[in-house]
């Protein structure tokens, strides 16, 4: 079965500071992955997705990620951290084939501190 | 806007009683989901369809929780005899199959169960 763990519940840097956010996941075959984020009291919004090209992806609002087969890694990178990007983030696995339903993560809250 | 919408937004209801949502997919979007999320958590798969075929649900769908697509387009939930456990954000997501599942998702719907 797949699943996806990300590490630290809560992370915290200042603005203009790298905003690094980790996420390993475990399937038996190369799966989808994402990354969404949610602000609170709404749904979710995608950020970036890895689907078998390039394993450096980039996202919306400068987010970018990389796809690590070896350490079965996805983890989230922004160089310059905003005020604006305080919110939830999830990480999210999925098959290829059959319903491809989503398995996310517990979720990272970021924080931005002025 | 044509994104995912979700009625009601919020939902208060006593234990014991039945709820139902609806769900507008993005209009060309086959494919339809319904995730649960609770406080703290990443959201968690309940059940998809492909037009109006349920084609999968999670155990986590008890014989309480049921749910239609009649038509192919709009999707709804029930919960009935409602209980304390089912307080939750209940998010709904659509896709087309050449997209490479990337779901969008609705505001979702707050329920809490007093």
């Amino acid at each position: 079965a797949q699943s996806v763990t990300q590490l630290g519940s809560h992370v915290s840097v200042s603005e203009g500071a790298l905003v690094l956010l980790r996420c390993n996941y475990s399937s038996s075959v190369p799966p989808y992955l994402f990354w969404y984020v949610q602000y609170p009291n709404q749904g979710l919004q995608l950020l970036l997705k890895y689907t078998s090209a390039a394993t450096l992806v980039k996202g919306i609002n400068g987010f970018e990620a990389e796809f690590k087969k070896s350490e079965t890694s996805f983890h989230l990178t922004k160089p310059s951290a905003h005020m604006s990007d305080a919110a939830e983030y999830f990480c999210a696995v999925s098959d290829l084939r059959g319903a491809q339903k989503l398995v996310f993560g517990q979720g990272t809250r970021l924080t931005i501190n002025p | 806007d044509t994104g995912v919408s979700q009625d009601p937004r919020h939902k208060i209801t006593k234990r014991g009683q039945n709820v139902t949502f609806r769900c507008d997919p993005i209009s060309e979007h086959n494919r339809l989901y319904w995730y649960r999320q609770t406080l703290g958590q990443g959201p968690e798969f309940l059940t998809y369809f492909q037009n109006e075929a349920q084609l999968e649900k999670s155990r986590l769908l008890s014989d309480r929780f049921s749910a239609e697509r009649p038509k192919g387009s709009f999707s709804t939930l029930e919960i009935q005899r409602t209980e304390q456990g089912d307080s939750a954000m209940y998010l709904c997501a659509s896709s087309s199959p050449g997209q490479r599942n990337e779901q969008f998702f609705g505001p979702g719907t707050r329920l809490t169960v007093l």
